[in-house]
């Protein structure tokens, strides 16, 4: 079983620039969340894919947007990059009426904007 | 809104046995999480209580009260490798899909011998 993972681990950008993350889900997972974890903070709620469509989204601006292809992986866009963007984004797969809505966290990506 | 406090750190020592609280107020709640994040690492699942009552887990045990927006972890025969941030979650229904995940600032636990 492949579990949740991100690309790339790290990166650092500038201001004004964009940024594309990836995310592949785990195996059979068709559902994708997206977290954006601020140092010392708990992970905040950015947006969720389902059968490659927006099911939900965080208190985010517009610039921050994504995508989720046939396969199920993922993608999220952040435009127009500003200094606070800078943090650790989390990518969760999970499996719709599951259980328990457990997510399976990748291990994130560290954005670093100057 | 939402909101959801745990404390911001606590410190226990090896072997003992440690409580962490978890406050929310939320609309649309269906389950609480608890998930453990080592620093620099992805949060791993913990637990998960949707019914009141306590849900025990080898030495992990998490409480839930939906009346008074309360949850606890507790955590027994503490180990070093224990020391980690936890994180209290609260799942809403959301369209045909599970609930997203709100979560709170984290509790880091510094475990001491």
């Amino acid at each position: 079983e492949t579990g949740v993972t991100q690309s790339p681990t790290h990166l650092i950008k500038t201001r004004g620039q964009q940024v594309t993350l990836r995310c592949s889900s785990q195996s059979g997972h068709n559902t994708v969340s997206w977290y954006q974890q601020a140092l010392g903070q708990g992970p905040q709620f950015i947006f969720q894919y389902y059968r490659e469509e927006e099911n939900g989204r965080g208190n985010f601006p517009p610039r921050f947007s994504g995508l989720q292809f046939p396969n199920y992986s993922s993608e999220l866009n952040v435009n127009a990059l500003e200094l606070d963007d800078s943090a650790l984004y989390l990518c969760a797969s999970s499996l719709p009426g599951g259980n328990t809505g457990e997510l399976f966290f990748g291990e994130g990506s560290r954005l670093t904007v100057l | 809104g939402q909101n959801i406090d745990q404390p911001t750190e606590m410190t226990a020592t090896e072997g003992a046995i440690v409580q962490i609280n978890c406050t929310y107020q939320t609309s649309g709640f269906n389950g609480l999480f608890w998930y453990q994040q080592h620093a620099g690492e992805a949060p791993t699942f913990l637990s998960y209580n949707v019914l009141d009552g306590l849900e025990e887990k080898g030495r992990f045990s998490s409480f839930l009260s939906r009346s008074k927006g309360y949850s606890y972890l507790l955590l027994k025969e503490l180990q070093m490798k224990d020391s980690a941030s936890y994180l209290c979650a609260v799942s809403r229904k959301y369209g045909g899909s599970q609930g997203n995940l709100i979560f709170g600032k984290g509790t880091k636990l510094s475990v001491k011998p």
